[in-house]
């Protein structure tokens, strides 16, 4: 089992504000890093898969970085929204199709 | 847009009483896994299947819980008997294949298990 970590836990921001996560993962064996977002009562949706050491990758207002050399990565969104709301998930995968999911930071976005 | 589909969404029983859950992948996907998820952790891998055949079950309680996909198409994962700290998300999801690095794997939304 590896130790995939998040922070912050839970994070409640005004609409309009920006926000960032952090994804904090082993920096040996590194294959991909997968984000997800999963709001109650539905399935988890995937946002980004990251592969390269200084990937920026963006949809929309939801960006992120990957910085491999020293294991974080970095969820933006940018002028967070109520239909932002949910939890964000992590997962750090080796060369095995395994993903290791860290334990996700729940944003909550007030009107 | 194609789904995973679960079945049911939700899910109480007793202590000591068998549960079944079933998953539907997206068509075409050879790959399909069982995840759980406990209450403040992330979700773990129970189990992966490559078409019908078992490829990881490294982390599946083999005492109680048993996984199956017949045809290589849709699963059942089986609970007997069910244990209090059985309670938690089970998630399927399934992909086109495993490896390659931008290989994504897609969810259902999952059964919430509660065990009295």
């Amino acid at each position: 089992i590896l130790n995939v970590e998040q922070s912050p836990q839970s994070l409640h921001v005004q609409e309009g504000d920006s926000t960032n996560f952090t994804c904090s993962f082993p920096s040996s064996n590194f294959y991909a890093l997968h984000w997800y977002r999963w709001e109650t009562a539905k399935s988890p949706e995937a946002l980004f898969v990251m592969t390269l050491n200084g990937d920026e990758k963006k949809k929309g207002r939801i960006s992120a970085t990957l910085n491999t050399k020293e294991g974080y990565s970095y969820l933006y969104i940018k002028g967070s929204q109520p239909e932002d709301s949910a939890t964000y998930l992590c997962a750090f995968r080796t060369g095995a199709n395994n993903l290791f999911f860290g334990t996700g930071t729940r944003l909550t976005v007030i009107p | 847009e194609a789904e995973v589909a679960q079945s049911p969404r939700y899910k109480i029983t007793e202590k000591s009483q068998a549960v079944a859950f079933w998953c539907d992948p997206i068509s075409g996907h050879a790959t399909l896994y069982w995840y759980r998820q406990i209450l403040g952790q992330g979700p773990e891998l129970l189990v992966q299947f490559q078409d019908e055949s078992v490829v990881d079950d490294s982390q599946l309680p083999k005492d109680r819980f048993s996984a199956e996909r017949l045809k290589g198409v849709d699963s059942t994962l089986k609970i007997q008997p069910a244990e209090l700290g059985d309670s938690a998300m089970y998630l399927c999801a399934s992909s086109r294949a495993a490896g390659g690095r931008q290989n994504e794997q897609f969810f259902g939304p999952g059964t919430r298990l509660t065990v009295l």
